[in-house]
């Protein structure tokens, strides 16, 4: 079974502070993805990896980094936390070359006071 | 527009009843997923499509890729499909970007 997991599984942090959000992955899945998930606007996407090294920007990567220092590891990286991010973030892994699904952590949720 | 289009945004249903969503796409998608997000937020795939039809149970989904949609189809409704479903297509490769639809919210009602 493909395993995606996410830390921490909740987070409450103060406005200005930096957060990082871990994601690992033990699928040997090149493609890597940052989603949040708010209310009405379904799962955007913030930022996405095609492997270790790179980093790309999604639909919505203002105010967020990421980083990708192996094949299993992708981390989301909030450096001015505001709280108009305070969200669900879900990461995810797939294998485009091998066109198969996409699989998902069981997300975060992120509240900046 | 949307990249992906997703249709309707809420639906309510009889225990028993069938219904469909839909997705449209405003471009050529490589592949589609579907989900169902359970009450606590989990993300469950339900299938995935690289073209065709596939069925599970009293679930079946159809990805036309050419015609730019995809549908899930519930059959016999049951108060346990209550939740949110989302499709999300994968377009070309070289830009393997995965994008969701807003999502169907349903509710099965006794």
């Amino acid at each position: 079974e493909a395993a995606v997991t996410q830390s921490p599984r909740n987070k409450v942090a103060v406005t200005g502070g930096k957060v990082t959000l871990s994601c690992n992955q033990t699928n040997n899945h090149n493609n890597m993805y940052w989603y949040r998930q708010d209310t009405g606007h379904g799962l955007r996407l913030i930022h996405y990896s095609y492997g270790a090294g790179s980093t790309e920007k999604g639909d919505i990567p203002d105010g967020y980094k990421a980083s990708r220092p192996s094949q299993e590891n992708f981390s989301l990286i909030l450096e001015l936390a505001t709280p108009s991010q305070t969200s669900v973030y879900f990461c995810a892994s797939g294998d485009a070359a091998a066109n198969t699904e996409v699989f998902f952590g069981k997300g975060t949720r992120l509240t900046v006071v | 527009g949307m990249p992906v289009e997703q249709n309707p945004p809420a639906l309510s249903l009889y225990e028993g009843a069938d219904s469909g969503l839909r997705c449209n796409f405003s471009t050529t998608m490589k592949s589609v997923q579907w989900f169902q997000q359970n009450h606590r937020g989990r993300l469950i795939t339900l299938f995935y499509l690289a073209q065709g039809t596939k069925e599970n149970g009293r679930l079946k989904s159809t990805f036309n890729s050419k015609e730019r949609y995809s549908t899930l189809h519930i059959k016999d409704a049951q108060l346990e499909d209550s939740g949110t479903y989302f499709c999300a297509a994968g377009r070309n490769t070289g830009n393997y970007k995965y994008v969701f639809g807003a999502g169907t919210r349903l509710k099965v009602i006794a």
